[in-house]
């Protein structure tokens, strides 16, 4: 069946440096891609998506690129800040199908 | 627009007891209708999924059951609690087509004690 996996957490940065939190899939055809983000005591909240091969979803400065060639989602942002410090979610749902596949989150954590 | 609500946001009950957390949806029609599970230090797992009034789709064999009996209502039951069924509980909607994301409630917090 389809599925999603991330990178073990936690992750802990400084302000203002790189972020990377990779993400694979295994799916049928060509499955659409979503980053999550979870606040503490919160739902999930959309980060941001992408539906077809090489599309880059972005939002907040975040950004990820669809590679349908490394079956890869990777999340990256340029600066982060200490509001960014959440769970984040890497999911999929194939086509034709209703599931949300999720991956088992990646805490951030990051330190002015 | 589109407003997911979900209640309680915490619950405390005893092991043995009953559950019923519910999931209502305004501003759209015939959507898709989700339970998620979320344990601690765990992602989020797919209990039940609807996609139409009395329709419900099993993911997880276990003690829990769900329910929807209209358009944009979505329950969560269990006859007797356990102490495992503790966690995070997350309804979710969404439309038809594979190419949109499923939007969220606030979650419930669910202690078995």
């Amino acid at each position: 069946g389809d599925s999603v996996t991330q990178m073990e957490g936690p992750v802990t940065l400084s302000e203002e440096a790189f972020l990377t939190i990779n993400c694979t899939y295994t799916a049928t055809g060509y499955p659409s891609l979503f980053w999550y983000v979870q606040y503490p005591g919160e739902g999930l909240q959309l980060l941001l998506k992408a539906t077809k091969a090489d599309d880059k979803g972005s939002n907040k400065g975040f950004e990820a690129t669809y590679r349908k060639e490394t079956t890869s989602f990777h999340l990256e942002k340029g600066s982060v800040q200490v509001s960014d410090s959440a769970v984040y979610f890497c999911a999929l749902r194939g086509p034709g199908t209703y599931k949300y596949i999720f991956g088992t989150g990646t805490r951030l954590k990051v330190l002015a | 627009s589109q407003t997911i609500h979900q209640w309680p946001v915490t619950l405390v009950q005893p092991v043995g007891s009953p559950l019923s957390l519910e999931c209502t949806v305004e501003g759209t029609s015939n959507p898709n209708l989700y339970w998620y599970r979320q344990a601690a230090g765990r992602g989020l797992q797919l209990l039940f999924y609807s996609v139409g009034i009395g329709q419900i789709s099993s993911e997880v064999p276990q003690n829990l059951s769900a329910s929807r009996p209209q358009d944009r209502q979505f329950i969560l039951s269990s006859k007797k609690l356990l102490l495992s069924d503790s966690g995070f509980y997350l309804c979710a909607w969404s439309v038809w087509t594979a190419d949109t994301e499923a939007f969220f409630g606030q979650g419930t917090r669910l202690t078995v004690v």
